[in-house]
């Protein structure tokens, strides 16, 4: 069974600063895909970016990219000038390529992140 | 640019009580799924449905039903409500038939079971 742990319960970070929220995961699969999602206090679930298990390329969307390590099986992402607005939880998750329940996304219990002014 | 939507936002249920959670996509998605997040936890899978006329179990089924009425809308029944019921869901849907397609979730509904 899949597996995604994120270690650090909660982070901080100035304004302006850059800051790494890491994830490992297990698996013995090849394929697969992995995300980042963001839950401001709204409780809206909000994708922040997503990555391909074959694709070598670290994934960017603005001021957010992740580091994939997959033979570590590692996925952190990194914030990079941190807004006011980033302040939330996020979730990294796995969904399997193939096979089992469509949309099983798999998460993290996540990571709480506030940006202090 | 509504997405998924989800009603009611806020529920509270005696124990016994029965409730649907009702909703819609208006992104033409194929997949829609229901999912529960409890305390200090990330979301879990409740049921989903690959495409219109289908549904399956997801990870924690127990006390649940769900109905794909049409290929807009995928209800939620809680038949005879629990506290450990207690919790906030998400519908989410997808484009579906490829794997890994995006799932974008509505804003929640907050159910509590007294």
């Amino acid at each position: 069974a899949q597996t995604v742990t994120q270690s650090q319960p909660e982070m901080s970070v100035q304004e302006a600063e850059t800051v790494t929220l890491s994830c490992t995961y297990d698996t013995s699969e090849n394929n697969y895909y992995l995300f980042w999602y963001k839950q401001p206090p709204s409780r809206q679930m909000i994708l922040v970016i997503r990555q391909e298990a074959y694709k070598q390329q670290n994934a960017t969307e603005n001021r957010f990219s992740v580091n994939f390590q997959k033979a570590a099986k590692s996925f952190s992402l990194k914030i990079s000038d941190s807004q006011l607005g980033d302040t939330a939880m996020y979730f990294c998750a796995f969904m399997k390529h193939y096979g089992g329940s469509q949309g099983n996304l798999i998460f993290g219990k996540g990571t709480k992140l506030s940006v202090k002014p | 640019n509504a997405g998924v939507t989800q009603t009611p936002k806020f529920q509270v249920l005696k124990t016994g009580q029965s409730m649907t959670l009702q909703c819609a996509q208006d992104m033409n998605h194929n997949s829609m799924y229901w999912y529960r997040q409890d305390p200090g936890m990330g979301l879990r899978l409740i049921y989903y449905s690959a495409s219109e006329g289908t549904t399956d179990k997801g990870e924690v089924p127990n006390g649940y039903n769900v109905s794909r009425l049409n290929k807009r809308e995928f209800s939620l029944r809680l038949e005879s409500a629990a506290p450990s019921q207690t919790s906030v869901y998400f519908c989410a849907s997808s484009e579906g038939q490829v794997f890994g397609n995006t799932i974008y979730f509505g804003e929640g509904s907050w159910l509590t079971v007294v």
